[in-house]
Order: C-alpha cells, then structure tokens, then sequence
C-alpha cells in the first residue's frame, strides 16, 4: 500500500537550513508527484512545492526564494531544503501525494508529519 | 493566490445533528478541483470529499458535498461523536493549491 514517511531534525535554529526528507513506498516517483505541506499548530495548511513524476518542480511562490525540492528515484525519497528560516516556519511538515497526474487533484495520501521547531 | 474563507471557524453539535461548514473562495473555481478534508488532534488531513461531492474511499455516506463557483458547502447529516475533527476546505483549481482556516467541530 501506498505508503509516505518524514524524516529530519525537529529543532532548527533561526536563520538556519531545514532539511527533511520523505521516503515513500507502494508507488514510483516516476509515476506519481509529492508535495511538501506545512502546517502551523491551530492554522490551515501550506501547501509548499511540489516533485513532478518527470523531475519538474513547482513553488509557492511565497517561499520560492527560500526553497529547494529534489528527489532520488533510486531511494524512493524527495528532498526539501529551506534556508533562513524564522520562528513564524515552526509547524508540522507533511508530505503527500495524489493518484490522479491532474494538478488540482486531492491530496489522496500523507505521511504522519514531522514537527518543526524553529527556535535558538 | 485564492483565498478560501470558512464559516463558522467552530461549531459545538449535539450527536444527531445536522451540521453545514460554507467555503467561499475569493475568485472562481472548478467544483473539479474543491475538496474536503477532516484532520482530528495529533493527525493528518484525511480526504473526505473530492471534487464538489465526491466522497473518498470509505467514507460514510451522511458526509456530502455541493457547490460551485464561488461558493462550497459541506454537510454532515447527523453528527456522530468520532467525527468530532477540524475540517478544511482546499482548492486545487489555481496555483498555489490553498486551504481555508479551518472550522472545528465539537460535540455538545
């Protein structure tokens, strides 16, 4: 079964790199995208960007400046890089994926989360 | 980017009662691509509803959907304690993908 897990540092300081990673397993990264959404406690989510099946990548634009998506087909793992980051990017970070190639399609499957803490 | 905005941000329901969270979207978009999700504390969004009034896999049937340009609604015929939740509405016709604030729903 379709299957996504976050992985990475819970406690990042200001103005620092947040690197997370999100393994995946029950489907190829070669046929399905994987967003990264993030989500402040007692907010709505964000979604961040997201790793086309065919490599491309796309960006809100409100973080492009500060974000990197990246993948490794081999491991079945997407990357996400976010410098300089401030207290106000405290949140969970999720990964998730859709069944359907269409760009509107629903957020179908997400990992658990990984909790992000920005703070010195 | 299109702004969702949900109403009631909280709803306080006794089990049994039918229930309605409105999702306006600051332009147009396609009931293709309005979606509904449930997350409750600790957990992540789970779909719900796809596209306008679709349910996803598994899920019963006193959930529903309606709705289109502007305007969304999501129902719960009558409210059972497990689906005490924060429900989000998420609009995937527009880049970036955004979500509303979320309206939370307790039992009384």
């Amino acid at each position: 079964q379709v299957q996504l897990k976050e992985s990475g540092p819970g406690l990042v300081q200001p103005s620092e790199t947040l690197s997370l990673t999100c393994t995946v397993s029950g489907f190829s990264l070669t046929s399905y995208s994987v967003s990264w959404v993030r989500q402040p406690s007692g907010k709505g989510p964000e979604w961040m960007g997201r790793m086309w099946y065919d490599g491309d990548t796309a960006y809100n634009s409100a973080l492009k400046s500060r974000l990197s998506i990246s993948r490794d087909t081999s491991k079945n793992q997407v990357f996400l890089k976010m410098n300089s980051l401030q207290t106000d990017d405290t949140g969970t970070y999720y990964c998730t994926s859709q069944r359907s190639p269409q760009t509107g399609s629903p957020f179908d499957y997400w990992g658990q989360g990984v909790m992000v803490t920005v703070s010195s | 980017a299109i702004v969702l905005n949900q109403s009631p941000s909280s709803i306080i329901a006794s089990q049994g009662e039918k229930v309605t969270i409105t999702c306006r979207a600051s332009s147009s978009i396609s009931s293709n691509y309005l979606h509904w999700y449930q997350q409750k504390p600790g957990a992540f969004p789970k779909l719900v509803i796809y596209s306008t009034s679709y349910r996803a896999s598994g899920v019963p049937s006193r959930f529903s959907g309606s709705g289109s340009g502007t305007s969304y609604s999501f129902t719960i015929s009558r409210v059972e304690a497990e689906d005490v939740a924060t429900y989000y509405c998420q609009q995937g016709s527009s880049n970036p993908p955004t979500f509303g604030a979320g309206t939370k729903l307790e039992l009384k």
